[in-house]
């Protein structure tokens, strides 16, 4: 089984809905990360979370929000979303040095 | 702040040909060097790293020396193969701080 997951896979929503997208990992990672990626713009840091207790916005955190449920899961939100959230969704955990990336969720705002 | 800055792609290479992705940084202190790799459809992972100078980090082949005095990194391959088709991104971690900070990419097609 994958050590990092991601659901849903693909989304396509339309704008102004609130969308969720989950990560659970097994790594027993404390840190956990949202990125999205772009083409041409590589990725680009959401939030970021230490602990349970301790979330972090990144560079672009403006229109999203983050839960950390458990050590184990960190979820994503659109609370309004829009056509520019259009991009593929990475969760990752981080160990020593290493980050584990998820599979990705291929989010569409229509 | 710190930034990675590597060359833009794509990049088109027949088999059995020789790979260089170049990879330069800036950075405070000392940073852990990294390349990552994406195969179509997947996530992104490691691939190799650094963690001090003259270091150079390998595997499956790929090989990446760590060079202070030019804060470069780049990404070598004697021989490539179609099954490496993918997006290398080169990244940095700064000292104390846990956040990765990525290049924008650069994607390699093997053709047979």
């Amino acid at each position: 089984d994958a050590d990092v997951t991601q659901t849903p896979r693909n989304r396509i929503t339309k704008t102004g809905k609130r969308i969720m997208l989950e990560c659970s990992q097994t790594k027993g990672h404390d840190r956990m990360y949202w990125y999205r990626q772009d083409p041409g713009l590589g990725l680009r840091l959401i939030y970021y979370s230490f602990d349970v207790k301790d979330i972090n916005k990144g560079e672009i955190s403006d229109g999203y929000s983050v839960s950390r449920q458990a050590q184990a899961k960190f979820s994503l939100s659109l609370e309004s979303a829009i056509p520019n959230q259009t991009a593929l969704y990475f969760c990752a955990t981080q160990g020593l040095d290493t980050q584990y990336f998820g599979p990705g969720t291929r989010l569409t705002v229509l | 702040g710190d930034s990675v800055t590597q060359m833009e792609g794509p990049v088109t290479l027949s088999e059995e040909a020789f790979l260089t992705i170049n990879c330069t940084y800036t950075a405070t202190g000392y940073p852990s060097l990294f390349w990552y790799v994406q195969y179509p459809g997947e996530g992104l992972q490691l691939l190799l790293k650094a963690t001090k100078a003259d270091d150079k980090g390998s595997n499956k082949g790929f090989e990446a020396t760590y060079r202070k005095e030019t804060t470069s990194f780049h990404l070598e391959k004697g021989s490539v193969q179609v099954s490496d088709s993918a997006v290398y991104f080169c990244a940095l971690k700064s000292g104390g701080y846990q956040k990765v900070t990525f290049g924008t990419g650069t994607k390699l097609q093997v053709i047979p």
